[in-house]
């Protein structure tokens, strides 16, 4: 059973482009979230979703940042117009229906030039 | 009230010894624990969990130590080695639908030295 895959593992993108960062949760998994962690520091939540709905993006900047999990198809974090202050890991995890755990990718890590 | 606070911001230890992280937490509210370890350049891994309706979970070398009337947990490695050298958060959740965002603490750089 393979884990939560995340891709790009690093990308990189200049100032005003769009970031799009890819996260396919572990098999049988309906909950995704999406975290940030900037350089030593922890991790910061930015949004949960479930297919087809947002449950909670309580900690999601309100510009720039959208979120989906289509009913097909991987979540997509997207971050238009970056500035240097994205740049971060940014973590996708997922957990089951009705569990307690959440099992976290490997992270994809945006540079902003 | 949704903050978790962390210490040390780092440890060393002697290989063999007992590492101790602390934790600490405001909202009553939360009801699940977890502790996760995360290499360089790696995503974080569940290490273990515990929810306030016991004192204590053992599984191998790691334990947590829960205290609710404290609103403090904490994390023992024992008989540590050089490959617990990592950096480790605690966790706390809220239970509820639609409120299950894990709320970390700032993180732990332990170094297990020989």
């Amino acid at each position: 059973n393979a884990g939560v895959m995340q891709n790009p593992r690093h990308l990189v993108r200049r100032r005003g482009q769009e970031a799009r960062l890819r996260c396919s949760p572990m098999k049988g998994h309906s909950h995704v979230y999406w975290y940030r962690q900037l350089p030593e520091e922890g991790l910061k939540f930015m949004v949960y979703l479930q297919k087809e709905n947002i449950i909670d993006e309580s900690g999601m900047p309100k510009e720039r940042f959208s979120a989906e999990f289509p009913k097909e198809g991987p979540s997509i974090l997207r971050i238009q117009q970056v500035v240097r202050g994205d740049s971060a890991a940014y973590f996708c995890a997922s957990s089951p229906v009705d569990r307690d755990e959440q099992f976290f990718g490997p992270g994809t890590r945006l540079t902003v030039l | 009230q949704q903050q978790v606070k962390q210490s040390p911001q780092s440890l060393i230890v002697q290989k063999g010894g007992i590492s101790i992280i602390n934790c600490a937490y405001e909202n009553t509210a939360f009801d699940y624990f977890p502790w996760y370890q995360q290499f360089p350049g790696k995503g974080p891994a569940l290490l273990i969990a515990i929810r306030p309706d016991v004192s204590e979970k053992k599984e191998g070398r790691f334990t947590i130590s829960f205290n609710k009337s404290a609103k403090q947990f904490s994390l023992h490695i024992m008989d540590s080695q050089p490959g617990d050298s990592a950096t480790y958060f605690c966790a706390a959740r809220i239970s509820n639908f639609g409120n299950e965002k894990l709320t970390f603490g700032t993180g732990t750089r332990l170094t297990i030295i020989p």
